[in-house]
């Protein structure tokens, strides 16, 4: 049992490129969501997904989009990388908004 | 704005000592609370949630969290604190947006510093 399984584990970009950053988790949650881990600032959400489907924005969507054509899979796109984007992004999902989320280990994504 | 603060960036607590980590909530309605842990290089980890009953909530590694609704606290303990307890910890509180999805919104984090 995988689990939540992101990809890459670490990515450097130069600004402008864009790329994917893969989830996929194989416990048939419903629930996805990314987000981001910057210092002294939390985890903060980008996106969210309820099922296949369905996503809506999180508290800093700007500058990504999601989309979430099957259950196991939450790839997480970045249009233009901008040297903002630098941070650590997780994956989680859950079978249940009141059930406690499974984290993915998460991507370290640095912006040159 | 419905949001969870936690007021304390870290906290030092000897080994053997207990420890408590600091949570306080704004939500409408009833708060469903949960508390991750982190440890270096590594996801979070789901320590315990509150959904409703008693105000006294067990979880995982000795860990528990006492919900108090007239402070809208959710205070994370443990009776004695582990240097292996020293990792990053998260309180984190549902709320539901007017499309009626939930989601998880997450405080900044308190870092928990256990001395021998």
């Amino acid at each position: 049992n995988a689990g939540v399984t992101q990809t890459p584990k670490f990515q450097v970009l130069k600004t402008g490129q864009s790329m994917t950053l893969q989830c996929a988790q194989d416990m048939n949650h419903e629930y996805m969501s990314w987000y981001r881990q910057d210092p002294g600032m939390g985890l903060r959400l980008i996106h969210y997904s309820v099922g296949a489907g369905i996503t809506d924005q999180g508290e800093v969507p700007n500058g990504y989009n999601v989309s979430r054509s099957t259950t196991e899979d939450f790839p997480l796109r970045l249009l233009s990388a901008a040297p903002s984007q630098t941070s650590v992004y997780f994956c989680a999902s859950s079978s249940d908004p009141v059930g406690g989320y499974t984290f993915g280990s998460g991507t370290r994504l640095t912006v040159v | 704005a419905q949001s969870v603060a936690q007021p304390e960036d870290q906290v030092n607590v000897a080994e053997g000592n207990p420890l408590t980590v600091k949570c306080t909530y704004s939500v409408s309605g009833n708060p469903y609370l949960f508390w991750y842990v982190q440890y270096p290089n590594r996801g979070l980890q789901f320590l315990l949630k509150y959904i409703t009953g008693d105000n006294l909530v067990k979880g995982s590694y000795g860990f528990e969290a006492e919900f108090n609704k007239s402070q809208t606290s959710f205070h994370l303990k443990k009776p004695s604190a582990l240097v292996s307890d020293s990792a990053l910890y998260f309180c984190a509180v549902r709320v539901s947006n007017s499309g009626g999805y939930n989601k998880l919104i997450f405080g900044a984090g308190t870092r928990l510093a256990v001395h021998p």
